[in-house]
């Protein structure tokens, strides 16, 4: 199975610093996935990465895939009280198994 | 854009009853669903793949007996939690998937409590 590891676990910032998150992979990734989840409800796409080097945009949210896709960062910039939850990277491997496995999550805080 | 709806949201069972969830692609034919389960505070751990017409492939350690997993056809899938006991009682999510590379849509997930 591909281990995926997130850092930090969990964050507290104040409302319009930036902040990023990590996701680690101990294989290289093919499909890498950033969802955001409410506590006790379904998840939220926010991005999808699959070439190494590959960048994208999304309001203030900015994840970025290594050369080697191995690792991802999710930056949000100038954050707010809506960006709070649980920030999590999925990743999944191409080919007929495909299947989507999680990272350990991040818990976001911002606070007023 | 691609919607999974999951029912119910949430349940209360006595324990030794079975309870089912489904899971319903509403504007696709999802060809691979996968059920989810959450513990408070945790990730989403995988327990199972299904595809339609076949049996599912369940994740080292998760009980097919106890979780029962049918995809009858390709915009439904269903979970039974079989004799449900309180430590089942979780979180559990859907997802689907209408191709490699296309991504996942997620349902809003069931809580389920056991008493």
């Amino acid at each position: 199975s591909q281990e995926l590891e997130q850092s930090p676990q969990s964050l507290i910032v104040q409302e319009g610093k930036n902040l990023t998150i990590n996701c680690t992979s101990s294989k290289t990734l093919y499909g890498l996935y950033w969802y955001k989840q409410k506590y006790g409800e379904g998840l939220i796409f926010l991005m999808m990465l699959q070439k190494g080097g590959e960048e994208k945009s999304h309001e203030k949210i900015t994840a970025k895939l290594d050369e080697k896709k191995q690792q991802s960062s999710l930056h949000i910039t100038a954050s707010q009280p809506s960006h709070a939850g649980i920030y999590l990277c999925g990743a999944d491997r191409a080919g007929t198994a495909s299947k989507l496995t999680f990272g350990t999550g991040t818990r976001l805080q911002v606070t007023l | 854009g691609a919607v999974v709806s999951q029912h119910p949201s949430w349940v209360i069972c006595k324990s030794g009853t079975s309870v089912k969830i489904e899971c319903r692609s509403l504007d696709f034919q999802a060809t691979t669903m996968f059920w989810y389960r959450q513990f408070p505070k945790q990730s989403l751990m995988l327990m199972a793949t299904s595809n339609e017409g076949s049996k599912a492939t369940y994740e080292q350690g998760v009980e097919k007996d106890k979780f029962l997993i049918n995809h009858a056809s390709l915009t439904l899938s269903t979970l039974t939690v079989t004799s449900a006991h309180p430590e089942d009682s979780s979180f559990y999510i859907c997802s689907a998937s209408w191709g490699t590379g296309y991504g996942y849509t997620f349902g809003s997930g069931t809580r389920l409590t056991v008493v």
